[in-house]
């Protein structure tokens, strides 16, 4: 079944550390997204992609990093700099960047400080 | 309007019940509108994309109106079932004129409990 994995499904990450999300699809989609949940506030946008090598930083970029070394995988990192990183993490994608392409989501990550 | 609002924040309804919920968004410089269902524990799943004012669409018992011109849209669902459970997002997207730099603002959402 084509879909989006998002893993792990849980993860903590000490303090000073780097900690990898990691997101696949096999829809064929171009574009990529990842977006962060706070209670009480929308879904909102981190980086996306348009295509392979490229990627634009989105609304609360800072401390963290991405990259789109093939079509299918869109890792996020949430680095050290990111001094509140607690929060329920989706990924997504769409056939195309422009808006009027429904998204396809992954089931998250929720990341915990200890 | 700033920014994405729905409301109620939350819901209960008897089931065989119909219910509506509405999402209000800056009128100007609008693009599309996207709604989701968003069911505990599952991934959030598209229901509609709509861009024309006075447009309707329909999936099932669910249905959605959009109006442009004063920012808002409506889902509507018809005869409440226990699977309608869900928070329902609502997003908009704004028109812009840097291709690329096009982005959904996404509301709070609108949690739905369905009363058996």
């Amino acid at each position: 079944d084509g879909g989006i994995t998002q893993s792990p499904k849980y993860l903590f990450r000490k303090e000073g550390q780097n900690v990898t999300l990691s997101c696949e699809q096999n829809l064929n989609h171009d574009a990529m997204y990842w977006y962060r949940q706070d209670p009480g506030q929308g879904l909102r946008l981190i980086y996306y992609s348009q295509i392979v090598n490229d990627f634009q930083k989105g609304d609360i970029a800072e401390g963290y990093s991405v990259s789109r070394e093939k079509k299918e995988s869109f890792p996020l990192t949430v680095t050290s700099a990111q001094k509140n990183p607690t929060a329920f993490y989706l990924c997504a994608s769409s056939t195309s960047l422009g808006g009027t392409e429904k998204l396809f989501f992954g089931s998250g990550t929720q990341l915990s400080v200890l | 309007i700033l920014n994405v609002e729905q409301s109620p924040q939350s819901l209960h309804v008897q089931e065989g019940d119909s219910t509506n919920f509405t999402c209000s968004f800056p009128s100007s410089n609008f693009y599309a509108l996207h709604w989701y269902r968003w069911e505990t524990a599952k991934s959030p799943e598209a229901l509609f994309v709509m861009t024309l004012n006075g447009d309707e669409k329909k999936k099932g018992r669910i249905s959605a109106t959009l109006n442009t011109k004063e920012g808002y849209s409506y889902l509507y669902i018809k005869g409440s079932q226990p699977e309608d459970s869900a928070t329902y997002l609502c997003a908009r997207l704004r028109l812009s004129y840097n291709f690329g730099n096009e982005k959904l603002t996404f509301g709070t959402g609108t949690r739905l409990t369905i009363i058996p």
